[in-house]
């Protein structure tokens, strides 16, 4: 619920605007990345992943960049709307893909 | 409609009085896994399940157990509950494929909010 969002950073976009999420993932050996929304009150959904074989996808409206030389991963939003206010999560998953772990999270909020 | 059950949603309790969250999917997935969530924390992950009758510790076990005694169940048992325990907990199910030993993308149920007076 609410309480998620609590503590956590907070990106503030104008709706129709760009927003650009990041991530710093911390395992080096980690080869395959998701990024979830998660709604208030809702469990987190799959919005796009990312293997290590790729720099760079794209979803509808949605484009995820994977930058391994730093170990950092970006979300970006296209023409932001106001259904998009929701915290954003990166996940990463290592070799074996047992073990997900999750980052502290992002909240979008969209300006109407 | 493909889901992830969780239940109860809501619950309050007190110290030391079992409890257990009950999870089902209905999508035929091998990986299922518990997380809690806390505020500054994020998502972490309790115990996993690769498929029936194997379980193994995430990051954050003390105090859970968890069983897999058919696909589409993964029950999380607190024996002892303590304050340190309340939180938002979700399971979550992917598909596993063992030929190449890789998970997909999670599907989450809506959570379970639990308080431990």
């Amino acid at each position: 619920g609410e309480s998620v969002g609590l503590h956590l950073p907070t990106l503030s976009v104008q709706e129709g605007d760009n927003s650009i999420i990041n991530c710093a993932y911390s395992n080096s050996a980690s080869d395959y990345f998701i990024w979830y929304k998660q709604e208030s009150g809702k469990g987190p959904q799959f919005i796009i992943d990312i293997r290590s074989n790729m720099d760079k996808r794209q979803g509808q409206r949605v484009t995820v960049l994977l930058n391994k030389t730093v170990k950092h991963l970006s979300l970006q939003i296209a023409a932001t709307q106001p259904g998009d206010s929701a915290v954003y999560f990166c996940a990463e998953t290592p070799g074996g893909y047992q073990k997900v772990t999750f980052g502290t999270g992002t909240k979008l909020q969209v300006i109407p | 409609e493909a889901q992830v059950t969780q239940n109860p949603r809501y619950l309050i309790t007190v110290t030391g009085k079992k409890l257990t969250v009950t999870c089902s999917q209905n999508m035929n997935h091998e990986y299922m896994s518990w997380y809690r969530q806390d505020p500054g924390l994020g998502l972490r992950q309790i115990y996993y399940s690769m498929n029936v009758e194997v379980t193994d510790k995430g990051d954050v076990p003390e105090g859970y157990k968890v069983s897999r005694k058919e696909k589409r169940n993964f029950p999380l048992i607190l024996e002892s509950p303590s304050p340190n325990q309340t939180s938002l907990y979700f399971c979550a199910s992917s598909l596993f494929s063992p030929g190449t030993g890789k998970t997909g993308e999670l599907f989450f149920g809506e959570g379970s909010r639990l308080t431990v007076l």
